[in-house]
């Protein structure tokens, strides 16, 4: 398996752009988890879903921040309009009920400015 | 409110020394605990996880401790090599059902010296 595949690596926009980060969970994982990642807070939980259901968004920073999971093997992370302090690395990762640690994928880093 | 703490940003170690990483929880629900290892430009990957019914699991040079009555957790890696620099993350969940999140510390740099 190529394990969690996330796009593109890198993205500069300017502010107030909307940003559109991509993930593909390893085949068979029935949860999904965004996480992004600062020097001030470390990794953050932003969303998870459970079979494509989104169970816990709690730690979205606001509201111009949304993500979707359409299918099983597709998640979209979405900023609109970004601002500069959402510069930062955004990992997704995913799991299976069978294991408890999750996988990630490389990140997305994300500049804003 | 930081429910897993990593008090110390940065660890230097002398190659072939103990390197020992902690971490500190408040959420007494957890039970369950990781430790990831992260490379510039990589993601996390797990390292080494435990139960909270088990004080100690050793994989090789890595073993984590756990004492539940401090809510504390350490990661021993024995002997250190230049390799091991990276970020760890501690990392703990409440396991049970299908739902399922973990909570990540926000990490400590280790380097190894040669």
């Amino acid at each position: 398996d190529a394990g969690v595949i996330q796009s593109p690596r890198h993205e500069v926009t300017e502010m107030g752009q909307e940003v559109t980060l991509r993930c593909k969970p390893i085949s068979g994982h029935n949860s999904l988890f965004w996480y992004r990642q600062t020097m001030m807070r470390g990794l953050e939980l932003l969303i998870y879903f459970n079979n494509n259901v989104p169970i816990d968004d709690s730690g979205m920073p606001e509201d111009r921040f949304s993500a979707k999971m359409p299918n099983a093997s597709f998640s979209t992370l979405k900023i609109q309009p970004s601002e500069p302090r959402d510069s930062a690395v955004y990992f997704c990762a995913s799991s299976s009920w069978t294991d408890t640690e999750a996988f990630f994928g490389q990140g997305t880093r994300l500049t804003v400015v | 409110d930081q429910q897993v703490k990593q008090n110390s940003p940065s660890l230097s170690v002398q190659e072939g020394r103990i390197s020992i990483l902690n971490c500190d929880y408040t959420n007494s629900m957890f039970d369950y605990f990781l430790w990831y290892k992260k490379y510039p430009a990589e993601g996390p990957t797990f390292l080494i996880s435990i139960s909270s019914i088990k004080d100690k699991n050793e994989d090789g040079r890595f073993t984590v401790f756990l004492n539940k009555s401090a809510k504390h957790l350490s990661l021993h890696i024995v002997p250190s090599q230049p390799g091991d620099s990276a970020v760890y993350f501690c990392a703990a969940c409440v396991r049970g059902g299908s739902n399922y999140k973990l909570t990540f510390g926000k990490g400590t740099l280790l380097t190894v010296n040669p």
